[in-house]
């Protein structure tokens, strides 16, 4: 149980163009979602919280009109990424949890590259 | 401000040895503890966790890691290295409101 996917696994864009990624919760309704993104050969950095419904919290130095997140419903959250630029390049992680749960429920992660 | 700190980048093992990989933690109280692993280009999975209680926490692959808290320590242990245990290995904090903290990770290679 507690299953996370993210769609895409891997994508390439062109650098001024938007990408969009999915996060879902398969098998449970996430109260809460997690953004996170992992530079190369680096630890996980929260970019935001979101709970179904309300406005994304971003983290200090995250830019919230670069980094789009919809909570729209239990089991979905996407995160876009507005205007790429190759230094977006990174591995985006999404998480979730629910009810008073400290636990989080990680996806198996999306590659965006932009060229 | 909480923060996490993984004194080892690479951990080199050969296979069927014991393991230990170090974790310390910042933090006015005591947090949640986890620790995670992540295999290359996937997500992260979740190997065990403290809340409170019994300081000696058992996860899942054979893993266990103890809490000390006059050290400020949950270091990971295995007695008995496999070589698919080589993957990244994340310990993480959480000193509230799901604010979780990761280490810089301790990448794990296992030779036979």
């Amino acid at each position: 149980g507690a299953v996370v996917s993210q769609h895409p696994s891997w994508v390439i864009c062109k650098s001024g163009t938007s990408v969009k990624i999915e996060c879902r919760s398969l098998d449970f309704q996430a109260t809460t979602m997690f953004w996170y993104r992992q530079f190369p050969k680096q630890s996980l950095m929260l970019m935001a919280t979101s709970n179904e419904g309300s406005k994304a919290t971003y983290e200090q130095g995250v830019e919230k009109d670069k980094f789009l997140i919809n909570h729209a419903s239990l089991t979905l959250s996407t995160l876009t990424v507005t205007s790429a630029h190759p230094e977006d390049s990174s591995f985006y992680i999404c998480s979730a949890s629910f009810g008073d749960s400290y636990e989080q429920y990680f996806g198996p992660g999306t590659r965006l590259t932009v060229t | 401000a909480q923060s996490v700190t993984q004194p080892d980048i690479h951990i080199t093992v050969s296979e069927g040895a014991s393991l230990e990989l170090r974790c310390n933690y910042s933090y006015g109280a005591t947090p949640y503890l986890f620790w995670y692993v992540q295999s290359p280009g996937q997500g992260l999975q979740l190997l065990l966790k403290y809340f409170s209680g019994d300081t000696l926490v058992q996860g899942i692959k054979g893993f266990e890691a103890e809490f000390k808290r006059s050290q400020s320590s949950f270091n990971l242990r295995k007695p008995s290295v496999h070589w698919s245990d080589a993957a990244e290995y994340f310990c993480a904090v959480d000193g509230g409101y799901q604010k979780v903290t990761f280490g810089i990770g301790t990448k794990l290679q296992v030779i036979p």
